[in-house]
């Protein structure tokens, strides 16, 4: 079953702050996140393990509650650069790892 | 750094006829896998595939789909007879072990005409 994530889009000014959620209904072994531009492959952003840890990159890092198998991507000061569809990928723990994907949020970063 | 190359990047072909896709995973990695991408729609799982055998597969992975790994580096996936609802952007991904991280290839564009 896959994630259910909001909102569907969002539009920021630069410097402006996002947060985008991630919930599914299954228990998860992890959850990944990509961001993915118009006509590109997705670029992988972090992953996130169970174990409710929170990771960071530059300003962009995420949280994840295994408890509520929820996942949030926190998104701060953006920048023009941030824009494009950020997609979770949640890994219920499968022998082959696979990973299913939410609808997406269109992100767009005005000037 | 190392990354996961795909072709073509553009195929057009024909209802009923075979394609093949190609790519070459990272090479230290294990894990590989097929996902594809309807125009204006989310990724969709096809595959995974690891010690040269498919580990699990999607409902749309059906008789018409086909993956191998024909030497070292390549990594194939076969569509045998195709219809106009594959027309999609497929995408290979490789994973260096279990449960880490998947990097993805830049995409094959398919059109079914």
């Amino acid at each position: 079953q896959q994630p259910v994530q909001s909102p569907q889009a969002v539009i920021l000014r630069e410097g402006e702050d996002a947060v985008i959620n991630c919930s599914s209904s299954k228990a998860l072994y992890s959850v990944h996140w990509y961001r993915q531009k118009h006509g590109e492959a997705p670029v992988f952003l972090m992953i996130l393990l169970k174990g409710g840890e929170q990771k960071g990159h530059d300003k962009i890092s995420a949280s994840f509650n295994e408890k509520k198998q929820q996942s949030s991507l926190y998104l701060t000061a953006s920048q023009l650069s941030y824009s494009g569809t950020y997609f979770c990928g949640t890994d219920q723990g499968t022998s082959g790892s696979r990973l299913t994907f939410g609808e997406g949020t269109q992100l767009t970063v005005n000037p | 750094e190392p990354e996961v190359t795909q072709t073509p990047s553009h195929q057009v072909t024909q209802m009923g006829q075979e394609v093949i896709l190609r790519c070459v995973p990272i090479s230290n990695h294990l894990y590989f896998y097929w996902y594809r991408q309807i125009l204006g729609q989310k990724v969709e799982f096809l595959v995974s595939f690891y010690n040269n055998e498919i580990s699990e597969k999607s409902e749309i992975f059906d008789d018409q789909f086909s993956v191998e790994r024909p030497d070292g580096s390549n990594f194939t996936l076969k569509i045998r007879s195709t219809k106009l609802e594959d027309s999609a952007m497929y995408f290979c991904a490789s994973m260096e072990q279990a449960w880490k991280t998947q990097y993805f290839g830049p995409g094959t564009r398919l059109l079914v005409l």
